[in-house]
């Protein structure tokens, strides 16, 4: 039963345009996400997360949103460059004594055309 | 500071051998956390140390995956005896904190196949 997911399994975008990548989750517990990059053969890399407690965060060319009632946040990339291009994941994890495991969704391909 | 080494980057077995994958974490964090991608779906936890205990290994698949971290240092993954369904990717991750604000790092990850 996947509590994370990323009902997108890759996103083609222009340069210089807008990618925005989705995520929704079952599990009421999580009061923290993620996101992370990856690259071919290489790990995972965290790009930004953000609290349940706020509805935004922003961090230079990306933001992520979140909206709790529903359930779904979203990772926004202003401009998108080719170097973007990568496996975008999102991530949940509980508060208190679980709140060092990471459920992760499936990812999503992102490929931003020059 | 270096990051989170993991070796052997390939690793390509027959069915029932066994295989061992290593992580040496970044320098000082004490928690260490191995995860799983299997092709096509999602990383999975595996298990959580803290220095040299196991916190919690509730994602290990069964009792052929044995895992180690001796001295709080580096960690030992064992898989024996190895099936089809273990191959996939296994990434280790470290950090200083658990529930880090800032995520862990991960390592590149061992690609295992299995045939």
């Amino acid at each position: 039963d996947q509590q994370v997911k990323q009902n997108s399994p890759s996103l083609s975008v222009q340069e210089g345009r807008i990618s925005i990548l989705n995520c929704d989750y079952t599990n009421s517990m999580f009061d923290y996400f993620l996101w992370y990059k990856k690259y071919p053969a290489e790990g995972p890399t965290f790009l930004i997360s953000i609290s349940s407690i706020k509805d935004k965060n922003e961090d230079g060319r990306f933001t992520v949103f979140l909206n709790k009632s529903a359930k779904h946040l979203s990772l926004h990339i202003v401009p998108s460059q080719p170097g973007d291009s990568a496996v975008y994941f999102c991530a949940a994890r509980g508060s208190g004594g679980s709140n060092y495991k990471l459920t992760f969704g499936k990812g999503t391909l992102l490929t931003v055309n020059p | 500071e270096a990051g989170v080494t993991q070796f052997p980057s390939h690793s390509v077995i027959e069915k029932g051998q066994t295989v061992t994958l290593r992580c040496d974490p970044i320098s000082g964090h004490d928690n260490l956390y191995w995860y799983r991608r299997v092709m096509g779906k999602e990383i999975k936890f595996l298990l959580h140390f803290v220095k040299e205990s196991k916190q919690d290994e509730s994602g290990m698949p069964n009792n052929r995956f044995l895992a180690e971290r001796t001295g709080g240092t580096y960690s030992t993954l064992k898989v024996q005896p190895a099936e089809l369904e273990d191959s996939g990717v296994y990434f280790c991750a470290s950090s200083q904190d658990r529930g880090t604000a800032g995520g862990y790092t991960f390592g590149s990850g061992t690609r295992l196949t299995v045939v």
